[in-house]
């Protein structure tokens, strides 16, 4: 089935760094990516909706210019965190739609996800 | 804008208990999702809805429409059940965006 590789699973940085987490499309091509946060105990809040070729789309409150999304090709896309600082420590998780997920119709198949630390 | 409330927030079973999460949401959705989160972060798409009942293995998950509700069951339930249990409703159109329920933390104990 569908399946997003996401990379790395965890990361500690230090305060100002930035930190590049990767997520590819493997057997299908992701014309569209949602990055996630989370932080603990709490649900799940979308960052930014990339699509390949063209920019990406922030949710209201998301700084782009602090996280910088790439999607240059149908099965990779980039989030950066640029300037870290602790209170960016948290869970970023990526997701695609891909047909045939769920097993049943046009689902969702989502990235194993990266625990992020900033020392 | 679309609200998605699951309850109960947190459910503990003993093993081979019938187990039952419901999620509701406030507008017309194109489909409702199932999702589940394991302790180390990791999310597994179960079920992707859009009207009726599906099942898979021991899970089974229904939605009326009408009632703008969702069930998901796990019959006799175990311990590697054990997880956050997610709901998420989609919007019209193949690529809409997820809106995520507060998600339900199962404990199934031996």
């Amino acid at each position: 089935g569908a399946v997003v590789s996401q990379h790395p699973s965890r990361v500690i940085c230090k305060s100002g760094t930035s930190v590049k987490i990767e997520c590819r499309s493997l057997d299908f091509q992701a014309t569209t990516m949602f990055w996630y946060r989370q932080f603990p105990k709490q649900s799940l809040m979308l960052m930014a909706t990339s699509n390949e070729g063209s920019k990406a789309t922030y949710e209201q409150g998301v700084e782009k210019d602090k996280f910088l999304i790439n999607h240059a090709s149908l099965t990779l896309s980039t989030l950066t965190v640029t300037s870290a600082h602790p209170e960016d420590s948290s869970f970023y998780i990526c997701s695609a739609p891909a047909a045939g997920t769920s097993g049943y119709g046009y689902g969702y198949t989502f990235g194993s996800g990266t625990r992020l630390t900033v020392v | 804008k679309n609200e998605v409330e699951q309850s109960p927030q947190n459910l503990t079973a003993q093993e081979g208990e019938f187990i039952t999460i419901n999620c509701s949401y406030s507008v017309g959705i194109s489909a409702l999702h199932w999702l589940q989160q394991h302790p180390g972060g990791g999310i597994v798409s179960l079920f992707m809805l859009s009207s009726g009942k599906k099942k898979h293995g021991r899970l089974i998950a229904t939605i009326n429409i009408q009632e703008k509700h969702s069930s998901l069951h796990i019959t006799a339930s175990h311990p590697r059940d054990s997880a956050v249990y997610i709901c998420a409703s989609a919007g019209w159109g193949g690529s809409e965006k997820l809106v995520f329920g507060k998600g339900t933390k199962l404990t199934v104990n031996p």
